[in-house]
């Protein structure tokens, strides 16, 4: 079956406690996404990557990494969390061309307390 | 300052019954136009996907539309289920060689028996 992963779909963790978010994808998709959702707001893209080792900043990048090692894989990583990313987090994944539709996973909801 | 506003916030119906949704956006260069539905607690699913050229698109009961040059487009629901019951979500891709899409907050429809 196509589809999106990510784990752990829920997580609480403490202030400055490292974490990663994994997310992976077997439609072999070249582009994939990260986005954050929060109450009252639409979702915003923190990384995107057009391929392997190709990677860019969305629109709120701040406290956030990514990598791109390979084509399946596309880990967000939390290097200090802090309060204000407690959100909603969805990987989305597509084929390169711009009009391709994005598939998303199906969410991880983040507490940093 | 490239943004996509939804109106109504909510809206409850009953079942049977049409609506439509509304989504404005200020985004340049303009790519094209998708419809998400969201249900509670899942990924954003596509509807449906427009390109300058394209004002009309259907899916099943769903009929989107767009104006290019007043920048809007409408979602049209027909004969409403009670699983229509979600948010739904408009969303813009910029023409700018990347891959940056930019979301509504979303519109909350509530499909009542």
């Amino acid at each position: 079956e196509a589809q999106v992963t990510q784990n752990p779909r829920y997580l609480i963790t403490v202030t400055g406690k490292k974490l990663t978010v994994t997310c992976s994808q077997n439609m072999n998709h070249e582009y994939m996404s990260w986005y954050r959702q929060d109450p009252g707001l639409g979702l915003r893209q923190i990384y995107y990557s057009m391929n392997v080792e190709v990677t860019d900043k969305g629109d709120v990048p701040e406290g956030y990494k990514v990598s791109r090692k390979e084509k399946r894989n596309f880990p967000l990583i939390l290097e200090s969390p802090s309060p204000n990313q407690t959100s909603l987090y969805f990987c989305a994944s597509s084929h390169r061309d711009r009009g391709q539709t994005q598939y998303f996973g199906p969410g991880t909801r983040l507490l940093v307390l | 300052k490239n943004q996509v506003e939804q109106s109504p916030q909510s809206l409850i119906i009953l079942e049977g019954k049409n609506c439509t949704l509304q989504c404005n956006y200020t985004v340049s260069p303009f790519s094209n136009l998708r419809w998400y539905k969201q249900d509670t607690g899942r990924g954003p699913v596509s509807l449906t996907i427009m390109t300058f050229s394209e004002n009309t698109k259907s899916n099943g009961r769903y009929t989107a539309t767009l104006d290019a040059d007043t920048k809007q487009s409408s979602l049209h629901i027909t004969a409403s289920q009670l699983s229509d019951s979600a948010s739904y979500i408009c969303v813009v891709s910029r023409d700018t060689g990347g891959f940056k899409t930019i979301f509504g907050a979303g519109t909350r429809l509530f499909v009542k028996a």
